[in-house]
């Protein structure tokens, strides 16, 4: 398997317009996960899915932020409109359904907000 | 808030010597995991230590988990400039996502 995987690595748009970014989980994980990485704040937790239903929505900012999971192999992360301060990296990573297991990240998305 | 501190938060050390990282959090844990992080790279699972396990060791890396104290510690033995990189314990507090402390810089050089 190639791993989790995002697209796109790098984004640079315009305040006020829309992203939206992409994950694939690795196939057979039924626990998608988004974090946001700053160095203000570390990593927070976004927003998490178990077999494409979100459990946990709580650390997404505000409703600009939304995130779906249409089927098991891929999921967004959007927000609309984007703000200078929405600038981070954002991870997407995903796991088996066990207790315990670790956690597996793509490389991210560097988002900047000009 | 994070659930967890680490500290130091930077750590420069020569090669061949050792690094200890400490973790401190603020909940029950079901495991504590640690993970590392490369510049511009997604973060990489080393090891994970359940909350009835003191100890536990893998290769290089040694980690300890206190639950009466909340904390645990994560050492590196005889460095090497490749284990550069920011070092962060992650903790399972049962609701299935992991809540991140806030990492070490570790500076290896050569």
């Amino acid at each position: 398997d190639a791993g989790v995987i995002q697209s796109p690595r790098h984004e640079v748009t315009e305040m006020g317009q829309e992203v939206t970014l992409r994950c694939k989980p690795i196939s057979g994980h039924d626990y998608l996960f988004w974090y946001r990485q700053t160095m203000m704040r570390g990593l927070e937790l976004l927003i998490y899915f178990n077999n494409n239903v979100p459990i946990d929505d709580s650390g997404m900012p505000e409703d600009r932020f939304s995130a779906k999971m249409p089927n098991a192999s891929f999921s967004t992360l959007k927000i609309q409109p984007s703000e200078p301060r929405d600038s981070a990296v954002y991870f997407c990573a995903s796991s088996l359904s066990d207790s315990g297991t670790e956690a597996f990240f793509g490389q991210g998305t560097r988002l900047t907000v000009v | 808030s994070q659930q967890g501190e680490e500290d130091p938060q930077a750590l420069s050390i020569q090669e061949g010597e050792n690094a200890t990282m400490n973790c401190s959090y603020k909940t029950s844990i079901n495991n504590l995991q640690w993970y590392r992080q490369n510049s511009g790279r997604g973060l990489v699972h080393l090891i994970l230590i359940r909350s009835n396990e003191r100890e536990k060791h893998s290769g290089r890396l040694r980690v300890t988990l206190d639950t009466s104290k909340k904390s645990s510690s994560l050492l590196i033995t005889a460095s090497r400039a490749a284990d550069t990189a920011s070092y962060f314990c992650a903790m399972d507090t049962g609701r299935r996502a992991l809540t991140f402390g806030s990492g070490t810089r570790l500076q290896v050089q050569p």
